[in-house]
Order: C-alpha cells, then sequence, then structure tokens
C-alpha cells in the first residue's frame, strides 16, 4: 500500500486561514469515511485533530474543520495562531482492512 | 481517564527481534470499543502503522512488515504487545502504542508518549 499524498508544506500569517490536502485512492480515502488528522508538535506524540473525515474530538479549536471529495480529504484551519504551528498528518483506513498515513505537511505559521 | 505507555528497550541488535508492552490504564483492554495498535514513526520521518489488534486477538498487520511482526494481548496484564524480527537498521523509529477507537468511530484516539528504539550492534 502507498502512503497518502500530502504537500510538504504549507504557510499562512497569523489570522489567515489553510487548507492541506490528503490525496489518496478509490482503496483507502474514496471509500471510507474513516479519515483522520492528526497534529504533531516536535518531540511530541500525535494528537488527533479531526476524525471520520469532518469530526471534531471535545476539546478541539472550532478552527479546525474536515472535508472530503473523492479520493482526496482536506484540513483548513482557520485564523491561523502561533501555536498550531507543528505537522500535520492524514490517516485513512483502507480495503485491506489497514491503515496508511500520509507523508505528513509542516505547517509554518510566518 | 483512558492511558496508554510503552516500555521496551531502547537498544536492539541487528537480526535480533524487537519487543515492546503497552500498558493500558484508565480502563479494560478488553474493552470491545477500542483496537490496540502500534505506529512508528522513524527518525525525521512519517508515521507508519505497524499493525492492530482487537482483545479477541484478531490481528492485522502492515503489509510491508507481514512475517516479521506479531501482536499479542494479555487482559490479565491490562497489556499488549509488540514483537519484530529480524530487525534491521531501517527499523529504528519511535514507537507509538495507541487506542483505535473502533466503529462506528474509527480513528487513534489515545497516543502513549512513544519510546525510541535503535537497531545497533
Amino acid at each position: 500500500q502507498s502512503a497518502l499524498t500530502q504537500p510538504a508544506s504549507v504557510s499562512g500569517s497569523p489570522g489567515q486561514s489553510i487548507t492541506m490536502s490528503c490525496t489518496g485512492t478509490s482503496s483507502d480515502v474514496g471509500s471510507y469515511n474513516y479519515v483522520s488528522w492528526y497534529q504533531q508538535h516536535p518531540g511530541k506524540a500525535p494528537k488527533v485533530m479531526i476524525y471520520d473525515v469532518s469530526n471534531r474530538p471535545s476539546g478541539v479549536s472550532s478552527r479546525f474543520s474536515g472535508s472530503k471529495s473523492g479520493n482526496t480529504a482536506s484540513l483548513t484551519i482557520s485564523g491561523l495562531q502561533a501555536e498550531d504551528e507543528a505537522d500535520y498528518y492524514c490517516s485513512s483506513y483502507t480495503s485491506s482492512n489497514t491503515w496508511v498515513f500520509g507523508g505528513g505537511t509542516k505547517l509554518t505559521v510566518l | 481517564q483512558l492511558q496508554v505507555q510503552e516500555s521496551g528497550p531502547g537498544l536492539v541488535k541487528p537480526s535480533e527481534t524487537l519487543s515492546l508492552t503497552c500498558t493500558v490504564s484508565g480502563g479494560s483492554v478488553s474493552r470491545g470499543s477500542y483496537y490496540w495498535a502500534w505506529i512508528r514513526q522513524p527518525p525525521g520521518k512519517a508515521l507508519e502503522w505497524t499493525g492492530s489488534i482487537y482483545y479477541s486477538g484478531t490481528t492485522y498487520y502492515s503489509p510491508s512488515l507481514k512475517g516479521r511482526v506479531t501482536m499479542s494481548v494479555d487482559t490479565s496484564k491490562n497489556q499488549f504487545s509488540l514483537n519484530l524480527t529480524s530487525v534491521t537498521a531501517a527499523d529504528t523509529a519511535v514507537y507509538y502504542c495507541a487506542a483505535l477507537r473502533a466503529p462506528p468511530y474509527f480513528y487513534f484516539d489515545l497516543w502513549g508518549r512513544g519510546t525510541l528504539v535503535t537497531v545497533s550492534s
């Protein structure tokens, strides 16, 4: 199975909105609404920010939102804050009963 | 509050077996609403799913590791484990254990802090 495709980096200024993509195939992202997004600060464990495409866990800011169209999922962060600077990974369940992660996107807050 | 924490040796010799344990606290490993998973991250690289196990013993493994990886659950100790045989330097990574929320929701809900395992002689 191949990793999901994410842009290596995205950037934005405080207060702006950014969107990052996560492209898979019809065997993973395109077939299931089990796409999740994880935030990882340097040296820390990942933390779930969005699950099942567009659901936000309790305690996660409403500035984070997710969506999906076809084989591509997206994470949008509005009102960028300095603390949002981190690596972001998407993940999807697959038709082989396995999980696949993306290569990660480094978000820089300018 | 459910928590998971990895433990095991930080250094393994090439060709030997990497063995890690994850202790579940604040809840039971037999909790049907969760699978239990291992995810690894080589230094400076992306997350990689290693495998998942249900309390019944049903396992799912990464195709890239199949044949070398086994997972097990010990309900009496409230733990689950990872064994990876014939390791090489490419298996050097931070290994995370995680609670995988089961359907109707399906995502890695809780993560341990991670443990760095280095493969070196």
